[in-house]
């Protein structure tokens, strides 16, 4: 079956180290999103790729890092300079040619800051 | 420039109720696509569903329908005989053809269902 994987689905991280977080998909798609929701919050957008080795800032880009090497990966990693990094991250990917279907997500990587 | 609006932040109902969750739409295109998500507790978000904007016509899928009216950029949804498990939160999303195929989230609203 086809959708979006998210590892870990818990991650700990210690102040003042680097932390990366999976996202595969196998949909085939062109575009993937990287979202952080805080506890009782909306969706913000942190990192946008439309294509292969090209990526975009969103909202929130400060703190963290992405790339896109391949069209499956897109690997989000929360850097040190991510002053409250504490969150639920959600990626999402999307086919370009079909923007009336929407996104598809993963189920998410809850990072906790201990 | 896109925008979602979710008024209500949070509803607490009784089970059995019937609620309705608000959504208004911004958008300057003519060729758009809403959604409905839900995230329960569990955290991803699943999709509910998807209209465009030339097809104003309401939709039911068993307890759960879609009110879609242009003249207001309104697209409710209703829960009928609301139960527990339709405790989650709920978000309402817009994309249109000239937004560079970026969703625009409206904040969500949670629905607390009381046994």
């Amino acid at each position: 079956d086809g959708g979006i994987t998210q590892s870990p689905k818990y991650l700990f991280r210690k102040e003042g180290q680097n932390v990366t977080l999976s996202c595969e998909q196998n949909l085939n798609h062109d575009a993937m999103y990287w979202y952080r929701q805080d506890p009782g919050q909306g969706l913000r957008l942190i990192y946008y790729s439309q294509i292969v080795n090209d990526f975009q800032k969103g909202d929130i880009a400060e703190g963290y890092s992405v790339s896109r090497e391949k069209k499956e990966s897109f690997p989000l990693t929360v850097t040190s300079a991510q002053k409250n990094p504490t969150a639920f991250y959600l990626c999402a990917s999307s086919n370009a040619a079909a923007v009336g279907y929407g996104y598809t997500f993963g189920s998410g990587t809850r990072l906790t800051v201990v | 420039a896109q925008k979602v609006t979710q008024a209500q932040t949070e509803i607490s109902v009784v089970e059995k109720e019937d609620v309705t969750l608000d959504c208004v739409y911004e958008t300057r295109d003519t060729t758009y696509y809403l959604f409905w998500y839900k995230q329960p507790p569990s955290g991803e978000l699943v999709f509910l569903i998807r209209r465009n904007s030339f097809d104003e016509q309401n939709e039911i899928s068993g307890r759960y329908s879609w009110n879609f009216q242009k003249s207001t950029s309104s697209f409710n949804f209703t829960i009928t005989a609301s139960q527990v498990v339709d405790s989650a939160v709920y978000f309402c999303a817009l994309i249109s053809n000239n937004a560079g195929n970026m969703l625009t989230f409206g904040g969500g609203t949670r629905l607390m269902v009381k046994p």
